[in-house]
């Protein structure tokens, strides 16, 4: 499987204020995905990152509030924007080789807004 | 509407006791269906995937088996080391359309 890396690991950030995280994997990979995991809550898929292509969405998160690029097959952000209490949470990305095989996450980046 | 639903949410077990964890499922379109290990402050770690009724996976302790409307991680003679949360997840595919749905996980406490 691939080595995924999330920076950063955590942070705490001011309401208001936006934050870009960063998934590096090792290796190229077709599919990239960025989700939410909120304190002892299951995983919600924020969005598919599409390489050279905007985002696919899910129902219930838009660009304006978590824009996310993939410049390449190894490299994705997810930006956090305009940040309130209720984004305080746990973002990770994960990887898979196609839409419908096995996804390997990231670390997780915990994230504690005031 | 698609769900998933694990059971017991917590469980504690004494070293050496053996149990299972429960993941029921209800989708249209099952294409898999995968556990993870979930260690606090970490990503979830990938254990196995199962693809159809009467599937078994073994890793160590862990065995892994499906049926058509749930599957079952057994552990055998677990150790404190086991002691994580377990994560489910079905993937289904709708008019064209793949989705990943997690369940909210069982949270195991091994007790040496």
């Amino acid at each position: 499987s691939a080595v995924i890396s999330q920076k950063p690991s955590r942070d705490i950030c001011q309401r208001g204020t936006s934050l870009t995280i960063q998934c590096q994997v090792d290796s190229q990979v077709t599919m990239m995905f960025w989700y939410r995991q909120q304190p002892g809550q299951s995983l919600t898929l924020i969005a598919t990152a599409n390489q050279g292509s905007e985002a696919t969405y899910e129902s219930g998160f838009v660009i304006d509030k978590f824009p996310i690029s993939r410049p390449n097959l190894t490299f994705s952000t997810l930006t956090v924007s305009n940040m309130s209490p209720e984004d305080s949470s746990i973002y990770l990305c994960s990887v898979g080789r196609a839409l419908q095989e096995t996804q390997y996450f990231g670390p997780g980046t915990r994230l504690l807004v005031l | 509407e698609d769900q998933v639903t694990q059971s017991p949410e917590a469980l504690r077990l004494q070293e050496g006791e053996s149990s299972s964890l429960n993941c029921s499922y209800t989708v249209s379109g099952l294409r898999g269906l995968f556990w993870y290990r979930q260690d606090p402050g970490k990503g979830p770690e990938f254990l196995f995937t199962l693809y159809s009724a009467g599937e078994e996976k073994e890793k160590e302790r862990l065995k892994a088996t499906l049926t058509k409307k749930e599957s079952f991680l057994h552990i055998t003679a677990p150790k404190p080391e086991d002691s994580a949360t377990y994560l489910c997840a079905v993937q289904a595919v709708d008019s064209g359309t793949y989705k990943y749905i997690f369940g909210t996980g069982t949270r195991l406490k091994v007790l040496a």
